[in-house]
């Protein structure tokens, strides 16, 4: 079945970059996403990333994809106070109805 | 301004008692799901639904029930018959992937008590 992990915490100072790793068992995941989940609310999107895609930058943060190792990552540059939550990847296959496979969660401290 | 509406954010309940939980969302999208979300572990779908007058057990179903009767609304009912209904509850909606990325929109969560 399909596996998605997540180291459990990281820890910055603000203004480094943030890498959040995520890796996944299921080859034939077609969608890949990262959502934001701040402190007792729901998860926001924050980008979404197609197999056939090696990269994909959004302002501040750049997610990179090595299919063959499985291996999604989402760099955050100039980290903030603001970026601190927790931090979820995710993988689903394509379909009408999108079963979404969600990890544990990287939770993210910056430090000031 | 679309969106997805949880309601009530906080709900307490006692032991044996059935609680429904409110979704409604008007982006317009078809499918809508719950998750059930406890402290340090992923989310777990709990149930979700393709169009109106459907849906489907997810992977943790047993003590929870939905209705699908419109469009904008998912109700989930926790019944007495689930052991550890205290969590955090989630619902989301999302477009067919023919016409997105098939990603979910969520909603701000329910935090369900019960002692």
């Amino acid at each position: 079945g399909e596996d998605v992990e997540q180291s459990l915490f990281l820890s910055v100072r603000e203004g480094d970059s943030s890498v959040i790793n995520c890796t996944y068992t299921d080859s034939s995941s077609t969608y890949l996403y990262w959502y934001k989940q701040e402190p007792g609310a729901g998860l926001q999107l924050l980008t979404y990333i197609f197999s056939n895609m090696d990269m994909k930058q959004d302002q501040r943060l750049t997610v990179l994809l090595n299919k063959k190792d499985k291996h999604l990552s989402l760099r955050i540059a100039d980290t903030q106070t603001g970026d601190s939550a927790i931090y979820f990847c995710a993988e689903s296959k394509s379909g009408g109805y999108q079963k979404v496979t969600f990890g544990t969660g990287t939770k993210l401290q910056v430090i000031p | 301004d679309g969106g997805i509406t949880q309601s009530p954010k906080y709900l307490f309940r006692k032991e044996g008692q059935n609680v429904t939980l409110s979704c409604e969302q008007n982006l317009n999208h078809d499918a809508m799901y719950w998750y059930r979300q406890d402290p340090g572990q992923g989310l777990r779908l709990i149930y979700y639904s393709q169009i109106v007058n459907d849906f489907q057990k997810g992977d943790i179903a047993e003590g929870y029930s939905v209705s699908r009767e419109k469009k904008e609304s998912f109700p989930l009912t926790v019944t007495s018959a689930q052991k550890n209904p205290t969590a955090f509850y989630l619902c989301a909606s999302s477009k067919p992937t023919g016409t997105s990325g098939g990603e979910q929109y969520f909603g701000p969560g329910t935090r369900l008590t019960v002692t």
